[in-house]
């Protein structure tokens, strides 16, 4: 089955750039979807790779792909943007989603 | 807007059954696959189902095939998770999402469930 790795947790002091990175087998052919979830809430779709799909609270993300790797960058970073991320891919008839990676903004 | 609400969760002991409901508005039902997903206390995302605009097309996670009914009513705009021989580790919060080229575009904001003696 189709497996996705991302770090455990990353730190980044306000103003500054976090990228989370996704890694799995040839991701970059893939539609990858990237989640953010804040404590106690429901997931929010923030982006997708190859969709025009991007949530409003985007304009500060951006996302890149090359090979068994894929990026979610956070630009300007707020003490608002401190959630889990999570990427996810559709493989052979399943939703796969990583482990997720805790970004905390100090 | 699109709007998602679950129902039907609570706690259930060992073994027991449950269903869960979605009920969706804000959006064409029947034009979108729907799924369910889950997490477990303190642990990632967890995808259990999805089913087809019409029910025809339906997938489960391994954790859960064989327990676990997806299904739909179109004319109730809603999805559904027959949940059965329940174990400790399904405790978790479900969600349900509309699916969007393969990903949970709107998500509801789930419904625990508990399973304990």
């Amino acid at each position: 089955s189709y497996e996705l790795t991302q770090p455990l947790s990353l730190s980044v002091a306000p103003g500054q750039t976090v990228t989370i990175i996704c890694e799995g087998n040839n991701i970059a052919n893939k539609n990858v979807h990237w989640y953010q979830q804040k404590s106690g809430q429901a997931p929010v779709l923030v982006f997708s790779t190859k969709s025009s799909h991007s949530s409003v609270i985007a304009e500060r993300f951006s996302v890149s792909e090359s090979g068994d790797t894929a990026t979610l960058s956070i630009s300007k970073a707020q003490v608002g943007d401190e959630a889990d991320y999570y990427c996810q891919v559709w493989d052979s008839g399943t939703l796969v989603f990583g482990p997720g990676t805790k970004v905390t903004v100090l | 807007q699109v709007r998602l609400v679950e129902s039907g969760g609570g706690l259930v002991k060992p073994g027991g059954s449950l269903r869960l409901s979605c009920v969706a508005s804000g959006f064409t039902f029947s034009d979108f696959y729907m799924t369910w997903i889950r997490q477990a206390p303190g642990k990632g995302l967890e995808w259990l189902s999805y089913i087809g605009r019409s029910g025809g097309s339906i997938s489960y996670a391994d954790s859960v095939k064989g327990r676990f009914t997806i299904s739909r009513d179109n004319a109730a705009n809603s999805v559904y998770l027959q949940m059965s021989s329940l174990r400790v580790e399904d405790t978790a919060m479900y969600y349900c999402a509309r699916v969007q080229l393969w990903s949970g575009d709107f998500w509801g904001q789930g419904i625990p469930v508990t399973v304990s003696s």
